[in-house]
């Protein structure tokens, strides 16, 4: 079946810095999401992304969306204590935008202040 | 306030006790999901409602089953739970459109251990 494979499985960065995750898949994505779970939370959605080649900003995060539509990429510039948890990327099978999930296994992410 | 609420939020069972974890949502969302959470892989989806009576397969159903009489509760039933499925679960609840930011909520979490 389809499968998103999230690298790095962990970080460990200094505050301030910027942070470079990507997702890739062996099968198309018609739209790719990005969550992040805090420590004993459930995920919530950051960004979404329509379509092959769109960027798209959320504060501090940035996303893309690979022109091959089989990767996406998560980057958070001037990284804080906050930012310490699990990102996730996501992405609905078939050919709808709906209904079935697939999840990538996760980067954790953990600043020193 | 909008929500999903799980319960228990911690079950401690034994394997082969029938359980049930419910999940209810403040929303009016057409569109409920069950996911499991496992270290290293994921969340893992179980099942998913389009809208009342309206059920189908995520990618690890075995083992599980689920009902959709009203649109607030998506209960997820273990009629038989085994060891393998000691897990932390996940209720959560949406638009139909998963790509709308601000729209999807995730409940608290259940965290379930079948000895």
């Amino acid at each position: 079946g389809q499968q998103l494979n999230q690298s790095p499985q962990s970080m460990f960065i200094q505050e301030g810095e910027d942070v470079s995750m990507n997702c890739t898949s062996s099968s198309i994505f018609n739209t790719w999401l990005w969550y992040k779970q805090d420590p004993g939370e459930g995920p919530v959605l950051l960004i979404a992304l329509y379509k092959a080649g769109e960027l798209t900003s959320n504060g501090r995060l940035t996303a893309q969306f690979g022109i091959t539509r089989k990767d996406s990429f998560l980057n958070i510039s001037a990284s804080i204590p906050s930012d310490v948890g699990i990102y996730f990327c996501a992405g609905p099978t078939g050919s709808s935008n709906t209904g079935k999930l697939i999840f990538g296994q996760g980067t954790t992410l953990q600043v020193k202040p | 306030e909008a929500q999903v609420t799980q319960n228990p939020r911690y079950l401690i069972t034994v394997t082969g006790k029938k359980l049930t974890v419910t999940c209810s949502q403040n929303m009016n969302h057409e569109y409920m999901s069950w996911y499991r959470q496992d270290p290293g892989l994921g969340l893992r989806q179980i099942y998913y409602s389009m809208n009342v009576e309206v059920t189908d397969k995520g990618d690890v159903p075995e083992g599980y089953k689920v009902s959709r009489k009203e649109k607030r509760n998506f209960p997820l039933i273990l009629e038989s739970p085994s060891p393998n499925q000691t897990s932390l679960y996940f209720c959560a609840s949406s638009l139909p459109d998963l790509r709308v930011p601000d729209t999807q909520y995730f409940g608290p979490g259940t965290r379930l251990t079948v000895l």
